[in-house]
């Protein structure tokens, strides 16, 4: 039972442009989502966070929605850019528990120039 | 953010030897280190969990005879694959997590990996 969902393996948007990435997630009991990068053969890199109090966060060029009701979080990049071409997980844990965190598939991103 | 490290960046190793990893937490006291495998194309599996000072917990399905770890302190945990087999080739992340003092924020910080080719 996959308890993070990313339904899109890809997509591919021009610089300049808006990139959304979605993610669902099944689990009620999750309370905290994070967003990583990641590069072939690197380990992933943090990006963005929200906690399930909030339903918006935003740094720099990255925002990221959080919609409880749907159970659905989306990842906004904007302007996006060459060097955000990468693979993207979402990431989600319930807080005080075991700190694990379930990943989606990853959904790859390139943004064409 | 903190800085995680792995050691080796990749090994290849013969079939039936065993290979250790390290993931050192170098700015940052984890209570809990994650390992995980990434195979070609697909998500990041969690493989355990580990807490500094007691037995890694176990994901369903990985063998704990086969991945041996041990999270000597908060800054150092070790993933031993015993008796390699080609099958065992992946690539090896570790991750370093806890609450830090920043608004009491949960972070989890990756290693770069390791890229296991058992021949």
């Amino acid at each position: 039972d996959q308890q993070v969902k990313q339904n899109s393996p890809s997509l591919s948007v021009q610089e300049g442009r808006i990139s959304i990435l979605n993610c669902d997630y099944t689990n009620s009991m999750f309370d905290y989502f994070l967003w990583y990068k990641k590069y072939p053969a690197e380990g992933p890199t943090f990006l963005i966070s929200i906690s399930s109090i909030k339903d918006k966060n935003e740094d720099g060029r990255f925002t990221v929605f959080l919609n409880k009701s749907a159970k659905h979080l989306s990842l906004h990049i904007v302007p996006s850019q060459p060097g955000d071409s990468a693979v993207y997980f979402c990431a989600a844990t319930r807080q005080g528990g075991s700190e694990k965190l379930v990943f989606g598939k990853g959904t790859k991103l390139t943004v064409n120039p | 953010g903190a800085v995680v490290s792995q050691h080796p960046s990749w090994v290849i190793c013969k079939s039936g030897t065993s290979v250790k990893i390290e993931c050192r937490s170098l700015d940052f006291q984890a209570t809990t280190m994650f390992w995980y495998r990434q195979f070609p194309k697909q998500s990041l599996m969690l493989m355990a969990t580990s807490n500094e000072g007691s037995k890694a917990t176990y994901e369903q399905g990985v063998e704990k005879d086969k991945f041996l770890i041990n999270h000597a302190s908060l800054t150092l945990s070790t993933l031993t694959v015993t008796s390699a087999h080609p099958e065992d080739s992946s690539f090896y992340i570790c991750s370093a997590a806890g609450t830090s003092g920043r608004l009491g924020v949960y972070e989890q910080f990756f290693g770069p990996g390791t890229r296991l080719t058992v021949l």
